[in-house]
């Protein structure tokens, strides 16, 4: 994989549904993994910097692992809400210069 | 703290016409760079600075400078807009020590 690539584009859940999607990243040089939160018409929102392999970050409800090995990263939503609704971006850090690579989101619609 | 703050949040400029696209951060970040998002396509890097008197380009540089002659001030400008350069830009910073970027607000920018 030389792009990070998000899958799935886009998701709809009813209200207290979890979900999951995922972020795959090259896994050679590799350097940590973002993951953000951009709402509509707001700027991306740091959620989850992971650098360690087997890494698991948890904030509230939202929470993210990483495999540097196999190179992907799962980001969970428990029970969503409707101001879960959002494009959640990841991306890689990676290579010599450290340089950051974004994927194109994956977009949560959380249906009340 | 206002965090990183861009003007103006909306330009319609005419092709080839200058405009200089405004951020600053009051975090003392040593890092700042600039993104455009186009729809289809990830956050691409289009100049960064590591510090105050130094910049280099990112992925899509072509068309825009840069200047850093403060830690807090990163603007970003387009010598003779073009119809490509129709898309919204974020600057962001972050501190040399942590890879967690902070995001302007978004500057939407049309050229006719």
């Amino acid at each position: 994989i030389l792009n990070v690539e998000q899958s799935p584009q886009s998701l709809h859940v009813q209200e207290g549904d979890s979900t999951n999607f995922t972020c795959s990243f090259p896994s050679s040089n590799f350097y940590a993994l973002h993951w953000y939160r951009w709402e509509t018409a707001k700027s991306p929102e740091a959620l989850f910097v992971m650098t360690l392999n087997g890494d698991e970050k948890k904030k509230g409800r939202i929470s993210a692992t990483l495999n540097t090995k196999e190179g992907y990263s799962y980001l969970y939503i428990k029970g969503s809400q409707p101001e879960d609704s959002a494009t959640y971006l990841c991306a890689s850090r990676a290579g010599n210069n450290r340089k950051l690579i974004w994927g194109l989101g994956t977009s949560l619609a959380v249906n009340p | 703290n206002a965090g990183v703050t861009q003007t103006p949040k909306f330009q319609v400029l005419k092709t080839g016409q200058s405009m200089t696209l405004q951020c600053a951060q009051d975090m003392n970040h040593e890092y700042m760079s600039w993104y455009r998002q186009d729809p289809g396509m990830g956050l691409r890097l289009i100049h960064y600075s590591v510090g105050a008197g130094i910049t280099d380009q990112g992925e899509v540089p072509n068309g825009y400078n840069v200047s850093r002659s403060t830690t807090e001030d990163f603007p970003l400008r387009l010598l003779s807009a073009a119809p490509s350069q129709t898309s919204v830009y974020f600057c962001a910073s972050r501190s040399t020590g942590s890879y967690e970027q902070y995001f302007g607000p978004g500057t939407r920018l049309t050229v006719t």
